[in-house]
């Protein structure tokens, strides 16, 4: 069965400061993967994903995920946060069969930026 | 497009009461996903659909919950009774293809008193 973790609740970073939310997944084959955005009173909005190529994959609103799959990791990126970014962010794996098309969210990571 | 659509955005109810979420998904997308999240449990997958037939319902948490969607463009999700452990943010998305981007609705909260 396929899973995401994230490892990291909750992070606090300065306005303007670099940013790595973290995300492994389990999944037997390819996956399908994909960073969300929550702010608050919202739904989740989609970053980026990453389906097959290039391993570095740039997203909306300057952030960028690179897909290592010998550490099963994808992680996203930003070189300098704005205080707009400060939401809740979601890592999900989908499989790349067809006849299963359930995407599995990790448990979110919580990102507050401090002036 | 406008998106997904959900109505209500707040519902409050009483226990034992029936509740009605309903959705349009964005027109043209053949999946549509109901989606819980709570604090405790995070986001989790009800059920979701395939050109309006429910594909999986392994996670409807009980017989109370129910969902349809007769159409290509409106799904509901309803509860009945309700329960206070109903309370939570329910999410309704839809998708051109499997595995593909999910679009998500604003969600409705729902408060079971």
């Amino acid at each position: 069965a396929q899973s995401v973790t994230q490892p990291d609740i909750h992070i606090t970073v300065s306005e303007g400061a670099s940013l790595e939310l973290r995300c492994n997944y389990s999944y037997g084959a390819t996956p399908y993967l994909f960073w969300y955005v929550q702010s608050p009173g919202q739904g989740l909005q989609l970053l980026l994903k990453y389906f097959s190529g290039d391993t570095l994959v740039q997203g909306i609103k300057g952030f960028e995920a690179e897909f290592k799959r010998s550490q099963s990791s994808f992680n996203l990126r930003k070189p300098s946060v704005h205080w707009s970014d400060a939401a809740e962010y979601f890592c999900a794996v989908g499989p790349y069969n067809f006849g299963n098309e359930k995407l599995t969210f990790g448990t979110g990571t919580r990102l507050t930026i401090i002036p | 497009d406008a998106g997904v659509i959900q109505s209500p955005r707040h519902e409050v109810t009483e226990m034992g009461q029936e509740v009605t979420l309903r959705c349009k998904p964005i027109s043209g997308h053949d999946y549509l996903f109901w989606y819980r999240q709570t604090m405790m449990r995070g986001l989790e997958l009800l059920i979701y659909f395939n050109n309006n037939v429910p594909i999986d319902d392994s996670g409807m948490p009980e017989d109370r919950f129910s969902a349809k969607m007769p159409n290509a463009s409106f799904s509901t999700l309803k509860i009945q009774p309700s329960e206070p452990r109903d309370s939570a943010v329910y999410f309704c998305a839809s998708s051109l293809i499997a595995n593909t981007e999910a679009f998500f609705g604003q969600g409705t909260r729902l408060t079971v008193v």
